[in-house]
């Protein structure tokens, strides 16, 4: 069974860029979540997506999106980098619903993004 | 008021000893809590999940939630090095689906041999 995965590891972008940052969810998996942690925070959720829907978002302007294609993998978008965007980003998957009374996500490593 | 307020430590014990992390919280609409450990450069793995008020053992691991005091405390025993790590809760309203999952800032722990 192949774990979360993402892509890139690490990437440094200059403000106002964009950026795309790729995970791929456990096998089996048909969501997947968005975080931004920033160094010295918990994470805090950015979306979720449902086989390939948008479901839930918490508090990041529209300048982040997203998408999950039938493989249920994903991708999150930025545009118009800011400084304060420079963070870890991590998602993890899961599986709705859960087969047991324990409803886990499953995290991948993250990709540390700078914005210079 | 933060919706979920955790001591970010850090906290340095010497092996063996008992260790225990707290945090607190304002929605009493959290029905889910979760402890997550996260290793350095490694995204956050899940140690402990329950969805009551009481305690929860998993070997060295003890998971304690007070819905009246909106408490939730882990506590490890007999530590080992390799418990070191930063230490996040994590709670939800609901199971899953469309409700985020909220977390504390992380209590970062080492533990010397």
């Amino acid at each position: 069974e192949t774990g979360v995965t993402q892509s890139p590891t690490h990437l440094i972008k200059t403000r106002g860029q964009q950026v795309t940052l790729r995970c791929s969810s456990q096998s089996g998996h048909n969501t997947v979540s968005w975080y931004q942690q920033a160094l010295g925070q918990g994470p805090q959720f950015i979306f979720q997506y449902y086989r390939e829907e948008e479901n839930g978002r918490g508090n990041f302007p529209p300048r982040f999106s997203g998408l999950q294609f039938p493989n249920y993998s994903s991708e999150l978008n930025v545009n118009a980098l800011e400084l304060d965007d420079s963070a870890l980003y991590l998602c993890a998957s899961s599986l709705w619903p859960p087969p047991t009374p324990t409803y886990e996500q499953y995290f991948g490593p993250g990709t540390r993004l700078t914005v210079t | 008021q933060k919706e979920v307020e955790q001591d970010p430590g850090p906290l340095s014990v010497p092996e063996g000893a008992i260790v225990s992390l707290n945090c607190t919280y304002s929605n009493s609409a959290f029905q889910y809590f979760m402890w997550y450990r996260q290793y350095s450069r490694k995204g956050p793995e899940l140690l402990m999940y329950t969805y009551s008020s009481g305690n929860k053992e998993d070997g060295r691991f003890t998971a304690q939630v007070d819905k009246s005091s909106k408490y939730i405390s882990l506590f490890i025993r007999d530590s080992q090095p390799s418990d070191s790590a930063t230490y996040l809760c994590a709670m939800s309203p609901t199971q899953g689906g469309s409700e985020k999952l909220v977390f504390g800032k992380g209590t970062k722990l080492t533990v010397n041999p």
